[in-house]
C-alpha cells in the first residue's frame, strides 16, 4: 500500500500527559497537511509543510502543539500537557505541489484518534 | 471569506434510488471544488473535483457533480445507490487565492436501506 499511512490509529491518554503521532506520506509528495477533526463535524486544518519547511499554522495550533518533518519525509505532530478537548482524530494529508503553484489534490491518512481520559 | 454549507446532515435513500448530497459554498475568489467520501475506519477519499474545466465533473463509483456559479452550489448525484455506498461525504472549498485554505463541510451522513 503505497498511500498515506498514519500510526498509532488510536491512543488513549490521561490528561497532562504527552503524545506523538506520526505521518508517512505519499513518497514523492512534497506537501504534508496535518488536520483535526471532532464528532461530526469536517476536518479543520492545522499546519501544512512544504518538504521541510512549516509554513503555515492555523490558530487553532495552541503553543502545546508542534509539528516537525525533519527530513521532508515523515511528520509528527506532538501535544504536550493534553487537555481533554484535545480528543479528536487528527489526520494527515499529503500532496505533490508544484513550482508554478498547483497545490496538487490532497491524499488522507486514516487517521489517529486521540482519548483524552 | 470562504465556507461550505452542506444542507443535510443525513440523508437516507433505499438500495437502487438516487442519491442527491447538497452542498453551497461562498467565496470571494473562484473556488476549487472537491468532494471526500469517509468510511468508518478508513481514511478520506476523493471522490471528484472541479477545478474551472467542465461544469458537469464525473468522480469515481458512478458519482457526478454539477457546478453552478449562479445559484454557488456543487451538489452530489449518483443514479443508483449501491449499499456500499454508505458513508459520510464532505463538501470542500478551496479559494484560487490561498492552496492550503482547504475548509471543509460539516458532512453529510449517506445511509442506503435494502
Amino acid at each position: 500500500d503505497t498511500g498515506v499511512s498514519q500510526n498509532p490509529r488510536h491512543k488513549i491518554t490521561k490528561r497532562g500527559q504527552n503524545v506523538t503521532f506520526r505521518c508517512d506520506p505519499i513518497s514523492e509528495h512534497n506537501r504534508l497537511y496535518w488536520y483535526r477533526q471532532t464528532l461530526g463535524q469536517g476536518p479543520e486544518f492545522l499546519t501544512y509543510f512544504q518538504n521541510e519547511a512549516q509554513l503555515e499554522k492555523s490558530r487553532l495550533l495552541s503553543d502545546r502543539f508542534s509539528a516537525e518533518r525533519p527530513k521532508g519525509s515523515f511528520s509528527t505532530l506532538e501535544i504536550q500537557r493534553t487537555e481533554q478537548g484535545d480528543s479528536a482524530m487528527y489526520l494527515c494529508a499529503s500532496s505533490l505541489g508544484t513550482s508554478g503553484g498547483s497545490f496538487g489534490t490532497q491524499y488522507f491518512g486514516p487517521g489517529t484518534r486521540l482519548l483524552v481520559l | 471569506a470562504q465556507s461550505v454549507t452542506q444542507l443535510d446532515s443525513h440523508v437516507s435513500v433505499s438500495e437502487g434510488t438516487p442519491v442527491l448530497l447538497r452542498c453551497n459554498y461562498s467565496s470571494s475568489y473562484s473556488p476549487s471544488l472537491f468532494w471526500y467520501v469517509q468510511h468508518p475506519n478508513k481514511g478520506l477519499q476523493l471522490l471528484l473535483k472541479y477545478t474551472s474545466a467542465a461544469t458537469l465533473v464525473k468522480g469515481i463509483n458512478g458519482f457526478e457533480a454539477e457546478f453552478k456559479k449562479s445559484e454557488t452550489s456543487f451538489h452530489l448525484t449518483k443514479p443508483s445507490a449501491h449499499m456500499s455506498d454508505a458513508a459520510e461525504y464532505f463538501c470542500v472549498v478551496i479559494p484560487r487565492n490561498n492552496n492550503n485554505d482547504m475548509r471543509f463541510g460539516a458532512g453529510t451522513r449517506l445511509t442506503v436501506k435494502p
